[in-house]
C-alpha cells in the first residue's frame, strides 16, 4: 500500500539557519510524484515543491529543495535561511498511481515547523 | 501560481441546515477537483473527487447523500452539507488540478470553517 511517513510532529529552527524536514514514503510503482505543501495557521495550503519519480535532479525553488534519494525511498524537504514566516505546519504528499484523471495525493500527518527569533 | 477561491471562507449555521461551499479555479480549467476535509492539528482526509460533466467518485466512509457535490463547469465545484450536525463542524478545503498541460500539482483554495450549533 501506499504510504507517506513524516515522523517529525515538531519542529524548531533559528532564525536564518536551515532545516531539513523528513519524509519516506512507500510504493511500488515505478511512476510517481512528491510534494510539498505549507500550511500557515490561516488554513490555506499552499504548494511549494515537485519532485517527480524520474527527474535526476533534486528539485529547487527559490528556499526550498527537496533531498531526493530514491533509493531510500526519501524526499526530505530542505528549507534555506529560515525566516519567521515558516513557522507553518508542512505537509508531504505522494501522487497516486495514474488511474484514469482522478489522481489523489495520498499524505503525511505533517511537521510542524516554529521558527526562532 | 494558479489560483483557487473557496466561498465562503468561514460559516456558523444551525444543526439541521444546509451549507453550500464553492470552489472556483480563477485562472485556468480543473476538469478535476477534490474536496478534503481537516480537523484540527490533523492531515487532510480526501472526502471526494469532482470530475466536470460527471459524478463524483467519493472516499469510502463518506455519506454522497450528507456531502452533495457539483462540479458543473470547468470552474466550478460545489459542495453541500445537507442537514448540518455539530459533527460536520470541521475545515473543507478543495482542490483543483489543471487539465491542460502537465496537470502534475493540485492548487489548493483557502478553505472553508464551518461551525454547526
Amino acid at each position: 500500500a501506499q504510504k507517506i511517513t513524516q515522523t517529525q510532529p515538531g519542529m524548531f529552527v533559528q532564525e536564518k539557519e536551515a532545516v531539513t524536514l523528513d519524509c519516506t514514503y512507500d510504493t511500488s510503482d515505478q511512476s510517481y510524484g512528491l510534494f510539498w505543501y505549507k500550511q500557515p495557521s490561516s488554513g490555506e495550503m499552499i504548494f511549494l515543491i515537485y519532485q517527480g519519480s524520474y527527474d535526476e535532479q533534486n528539485a529547487t525553488e527559490g528556499r526550498y529543495s527537496l533531498n531526493f534519494q530514491k533509493a531510500r525511498k526519501s524526499a526530505n524537504l530542505v528549507i534555506s535561511a529560515s525566516q519567521l514566516g515558516d513557522s507553518a505546519m508542512y505537509f508531504c504528499a505522494m501522487r497516486e498511481r495514474e488511474a484514469g484523471n482522478n489522481r489523489k495525493l495520498i499524505w503525511g500527518l505533517g511537521t510542524s515547523l516554529a521558527v526562532n527569533p | 501560481g494558479a489560483v483557487v477561491s473557496q466561498h465562503p471562507s468561514r460559516v456558523i449555521c444551525k444543526s439541521g441546515t444546509s451549507v453550500k461551499i464553492e470552489c472556483r479555479s480563477l485562472d485556468f480549467q480543473a476538469t478535476t477537483m477534490f474536496w478534503y476535509r481537516q480537523f484540527p492539528k490533523q492531515s487532510l482526509m480526501l472526502m471526494a473527487t469532482s470530475n466536470e460533466g460527471s459524478k463524483a467518485t467519493y472516499e469510502q466512509g463518506v455519506e454522497k447523500d450528507k456531502f452533495l457535490i457539483n462540479h458543473a463547469s470547468l470552474t466550478l465545484s460545489t459542495l453541500t452539507v445537507t442537514s448540518a450536525h455539530p459533527e460536520d463542524s470541521s475545515f473543507y478545503i478543495c482542490s483543483a488540478r489543471e487539465t491542460s498541460g502537465r496537470g502534475k500539482t493540485q492548487y489548493f483554495g483557502p478553505g472553508t470553517r464551518l461551525l454547526v450549533l
